[in-house]
């Protein structure tokens, strides 16, 4: 079952505009990862943020984490193209080395 | 240094086969964890290895095993294959049992069962 549910299912935006993707998950967390995928290809990590942080930034991405929500947002300033991919944040709720992936949010940048 | 290899990267079979899918992980890491990946279902966790043995296990029929040698390689085994089986199957290494620790994955191996 999915822990997490990414909102929107899908997003197009042009350009240069900023995206914003959001993240709601269930269970209490110790950490909650972002990663990228192309077009049905392996995972590519992101960034992670730990509960006891609320916002971390990594290049043109912005992450923050509000536990009291149990919400994560994903923003990428000044989109590309090469942006265009699909999102999914992943939760682990400690104990071994389990991550749970939400379903994901699919970026399409427009040139 | 060279990143999560998993082989084959495509593979046809028909129903009732099985299949054995191995995933070579990042040198020095131990942990070693599954997903299978489809349209309907999205990410789901299949099993994760540490150190030859298996650590935790996901929702799926005894039909998927797997296991994880001296080396950290793994291997995933599907017997008595179905339709629904049909997806792509990612493998993640990470250096091992410590909150918080990045996972990186493979390209994946699509699997198609006809």
């Amino acid at each position: 079952s999915q822990q997490g549910e990414e909102d929107p299912q899908a997003l197009s935006i042009q350009e240069g505009e900023n995206a914003t993707m959001n993240c709601s998950y269930k269970t209490s967390i110790n950490n909650l990862q972002w990663y990228r995928q192309n077009s049905g290809r392996g995972l590519v990590h992101l960034i992670l943020i730990r509960s006891n942080e609320r916002e971390k930034h990594s290049g043109r991405l912005r992450v923050t984490l509000d536990t009291s929500k149990k919400s994560s947002s994903l923003l990428i300033t000044a989109s590309r193209a090469a942006d265009t991919a699909s999102y999914f944040c992943a939760t682990d709720s400690g104990g071994y080395q389990k991550v749970t992936f939400g379903t994901g949010t699919k970026l399409q940048v427009i040139p | 240094k060279a990143g999560v290899t998993q082989t084959p990267r495509y593979l046809i079979k028909t129903r009732g086969q099985q299949v054995t899918l191995s995933c070579s992980p990042i040198s020095g890491h131990r942990s070693v964890s599954w997903y299978q990946q489809t349209p309907g279902q999205g990410l789901q966790f299949l099993f994760e290895y540490f150190s030859e043995t298996q650590r935790n296990k996901g929702n799926f029929p005894g039909r998927f095993s797997g296991r994880q040698f001296s080396n950290s390689r793994s291997e995933m085994n599907v017997s008595t294959l179905e339709l629904g089986d049909s997806a792509l199957y990612l493998c993640a290494s990470s250096l091992g049992h410590s909150l918080g620790t990045e996972a990186f994955f493979g390209q994946g191996t699509r699997l198609t069962v006809v």
